[in-house]
This record gives C-alpha cells, structure tokens and sequence, in this order.
C-alpha cells in the first residue's frame, strides 16, 4: 500500500523555521517526482514546490528564497526547509506523489500543521 | 501563472441525480509534446485531496465510473452520473501543464 506521512508541524513565531518530513512507503520512491501542497484554514489548495528525480526544484513565488525542498532516497523521505516564516504560511502542508504516467500528481499524504503566530 | 476558473462555486444536488463542473484555464493547457495535464481532485470535509481524473479523462485507479472528464485546450468539465452521499466536498481543477501547478478555487457539492 503506498503511503505519505507527514511530520514537523508545528507553532512558530513569524520570522522562524521549520523542516518538514515525509516519509514514504509502498513505492518506488527515487523514481517519483515530489510536490508539496498547502491549504490555508478554510482556503482551497496551493501548489508549493516540486522535486525531481534528478533534484530538479521548482517553487511557487511566494516561498522562492525561503523554502527548499530536498529529498534522501536512501531513507524514503521528502522534505520541505521553511525559513523567514511569516502568518501567510500558516496552513496544512500535504506530501504529494507524482506521477510516473503523467506530469502531475497522484497519491496524497495525510498533511502536516504549521501554524506561524506569536 | 495560469489562472483556473471553476464554476460554479457552490452545487445542491438532489441525490441519484446528474451533476456537472466547469473548469477554464487562462490559457491553453496543451504542451509542445501535444499533452494536456488537467486533472480533477475531490476533497471531503477534514480528509486530504485525492485524484478523481488525470490528463482530462482518465480514471485513477479506484474511482467510480460515475465520475467522468471531457474538454480540451482551455475549457473541462467533471460529471458526476448520479451523485451519491459520499460525493458530498470539494472539487478541483489543477493543471500540471506549467510551473507553477495551479488549482481552481474548488466546487462545493453538497446534497440539496
């Protein structure tokens, strides 16, 4: 069964960091790309970041210069490093599969909590 | 950025009864590879998003033959045959066309 969990969410004071992890089970996972996906509360869906095979990144503007997203095959685990955290990231952060028939994305992890507030 | 558009924002349906949604992009979703990377995603209340459709009209695995895509170039629509209890949520439309990714605004379905 393919599985994405979600860890490290947490309250954060704005102008702080977090690293969140995933880790992957049930499937290949150095042959997938990977994205990260948030939702603000009560807010539809973002797209944050991908990673390629090769780890190629993309970013959406908003977190260019503040995130990075890596990966570490030989653990099964995607990350996301958030820096200079402000109120506007406060969301759900989804682990995402992409796929290996398509351009997009598949399978969903559970989401993980960051919370950016003093 | 391609911008997506659904409409309409918020759907009552009568259960066993058809419904339908549209989603346009701001521009044409079509790569140089003559692909076009338009899926639909279903989200119900506290639960993660998950795939319904890929690549406009494909069923990913698992999905109910109720659910069906269409469209081309810049405008796409889910169907739904008869909608069901447990269709009740969130949908949306995501390109995957153009970084970066986007997503429509999400439908509300809910049970009239």
């Amino acid at each position: 069964e393919v599985q994405l969990v979600e860890s490290g969410g947490a309250l954060v004071q704005p102008g702080g960091s977090l690293r969140l992890s995933c880790a992957v089970s049930g499937f290949t996972f150095s042959s997938h790309w990977m994205h990260w996906v948030r939702q603000p509360p009560g807010k539809g869906l973002v797209w944050v970041s991908r990673i390629d095979t090769e780890t190629n990144t993309h970013y959406v503007d908003s977190v260019k210069g503040r995130f990075t997203i890596s990966r570490d095959n030989a653990k099964n685990t995607l990350y996301l490093h958030m820096s200079s955290l402000r109120a506007e990231d406060t969301a759900v952060y989804y682990c995402v599969r992409g796929s290996r028939d398509w351009v997009g994305v598949d399978v969903w992890g559970q989401g993980t909590t960051v919370t950016v507030s003093s | 950025e391609i911008v997506m558009t659904q409409t309409p924002l918020s759907s009552p349906v009568i259960l066993g009864q058809p419904a339908s949604i549209s989603c346009r992009s701001s521009q044409s979703l079509v790569d140089r590879d003559g692909n076009t990377s338009l899926s639909w995603l279903h989200q119900r209340p506290g639960q993660p998003p998950r795939l319904l459709i890929y690549k406009i009209f494909n069923q990913f695995s698992g999905v109910p033959d109720r659910f069906s895509g269409s469209g081309a170039g810049t405008d796409f629509t889910l169907k739904i045959s008869r909608v069901e209890a447990e269709d009740v949520g969130v949908y949306y439309c995501m390109q995957s066309t153009q970084f970066p990714h986007t997503f429509g605004q999400g439908t509300k379905l809910e049970i009239k």
